[in-house]
């Protein structure tokens, strides 16, 4: 069975920091990768997809995030983050199922 | 365009009640997926269908049902409600039914259980 695992529960960042997230998953297939956010008070909406090819995919709002097959990571990356990213982040994983989301990680910007 | 509209937006019950939830998915959208999201974790998957026929099914009980009508709007139906079952409930809809399918969330239905 699939699953993924976010290491921070919540994560707190000055204004222009650098931000990485990280998602491991466990499943021996062909996976296709999602990151989605959730602003506070608004509906999960997708940061960025990795379904195959380049391993640096580019999302929305400056965020990337780098498909690494031999550490079975997915991590979540900004160079420098605003208040604006003040947020919950999901990574979640489809291999032979539909979505498997991770818990989630809480992200605070503070000026 | 309208997104993905679900209602009701908030509802409260007691145990052992019904409850009955709807999804309006995006126009053109065929598919629907019902996910369950407890305070503090992630979205669990409930159901997929597509085309008015299940197309996945989450590890839930058979509490638990759900359909889509001939329009693609769909019901989440949950029976003998649990203390457990207090939740957000989220549906999302896709143009087709797959894994790869980018899915489109709405808001959810806050279901508190007393």
């Amino acid at each position: 069975a699939q699953s993924v695992s976010q290491h921070n529960h919540h994560v707190i960042l000055s204004e222009a920091a650098s931000l990485e997230l990280g998602c491991n998953y466990s499943y021996g297939g062909t996976v296709n990768l999602f990151w989605y956010v959730q602003y506070p008070g608004q509906h999960l909406q997708l940061l960025l997809k990795y379904f195959s090819g380049d391993p640096l995919v580019k999302g929305i709002k400056g965020f990337e995030a780098e498909f690494i097959k031999s550490k079975f990571s997915f991590n979540l990356r900004k160079p420098s983050v605003q208040w604006s990213d003040t947020a919950e982040y999901f990574c979640a994983v489809s291999g032979n199922t539909p979505l498997v989301f991770g818990k989630g990680t809480r992200l605070s910007v503070i000026a | 365009d309208a997104g993905v509209t679900q209602s009701p937006t908030h509802l409260i019950k007691t145990r052992g009640q019904h409850v009955t939830l709807r999804c309006s998915p995006i126009s053109g959208h065929k598919s629907v997926s019902w996910y369950q999201q407890v305070l503090g974790q992630g979205p669990q998957f409930i159901f997929q269908y597509y085309e008015k026929e299940e197309r996945g099914r989450g590890n839930f009980p058979d509490r638990f049902s759900a359909r889509q009508f001939p329009n693609y709007s769909s019901e989440l139906n949950v029976n003998a409600l649990l203390l457990g079952d207090s939740a957000l409930y989220l549906c999302a809809s896709s143009v087709a039914w797959g894994i790869a399918e980018k899915l489109f969330f709405g808001s959810g239905t806050q279901l508190s259980v007393l």
